[in-house]
């Protein structure tokens, strides 16, 4: 079993609805979780940050991290094409090691 | 991506030859990482660095060698590259990992025949 899983996908949405993406993970040591999105052939790029259990938002983009049942969320609010990407989760035991835990990713199809 | 370059960016080698990639930073960030990106396993860390000469390994370091004898460069070396070491390399580098601050390249396509 990985240490983190995400669905693959792909996820397709029409345009203007509401986004979930999940991840699972099984160590219960990490304190610190990510979101990152990546365009095709782009590197990663840092969406939001979150340190232990609780709820955050940036915009249109929400973190949810619920500890106890070890699974975080993302949800896009009005989602745009421009959003179509794959969607990565990454853990950290410590936070400040940067050997971060990835799941494989999800790819996100907003069609207009 | 600013602040980061990786070369090269597309490299086709054949088996059981050396390969360098390169990743040069202009941030002066202290903590650099490569990870290699293959379809069903996301990224996974290979070797990463706390500074210079200060290097260590990752998830998955076998067959692979770093160096960093500037801030500003970090080398991963295949030392004898193998089919299965084809794959898209990532290099990230961060000032302050705890506040989630982490920067990816653009990323190197390598393709071992």
């Amino acid at each position: 079993q990985k240490e983190v899983e995400q669905d693959p996908g792909p996820l397709s949405v029409p345009e203007g609805a509401i986004v979930s993406l999940n991840c699972t993970y099984s160590n219960s040591a990490f304190q610190y979780f990510m979101w990152y999105r990546q365009y095709s052939r782009k590197g990663p790029e840092l969406l939001m940050y979150t340190y232990s259990s609780g709820n955050k938002e940036d915009g249109r983009f929400t973190a949810q991290v619920d500890k106890s049942s070890k699974y975080i969320s993302l949800f896009i609010r009005d989602s745009q094409p421009s959003d179509s990407a794959t969607y990565l989760c990454a853990m950290d035991l410590s936070g400040n090691t940067g050997k971060l835990i990835f799941g494989q990713g999800t790819t996100l199809q907003v069609k207009p | 991506d600013a602040g980061i370059t990786q070369s090269p960016r597309h490299k086709v080698t054949e088996t059981g030859t050396p390969v360098t990639l390169r990743c040069h930073q202009t941030e002066n960030h202290r903590y650099m990482y490569w990870y290699r990106q293959d379809p069903g396993h996301g990224l996974r860390l290979i070797h990463y660095s706390y500074g210079v000469k200060d290097t260590d390994k990752g998830e998955v370091s076998d067959g692979y060698s770093v160096s960093r004898s500037k801030t500003e460069d970090f080398l991963l070396t295949l030392e004898s590259a193998t089919s299965s070491q084809t794959s898209v390399y990532f290099c990230a580098i961060s000032s302050d990992p705890e506040s989630g601050g982490y920067t990816f390249g653009s990323g190197t396509r390598l393709t071992v025949v």
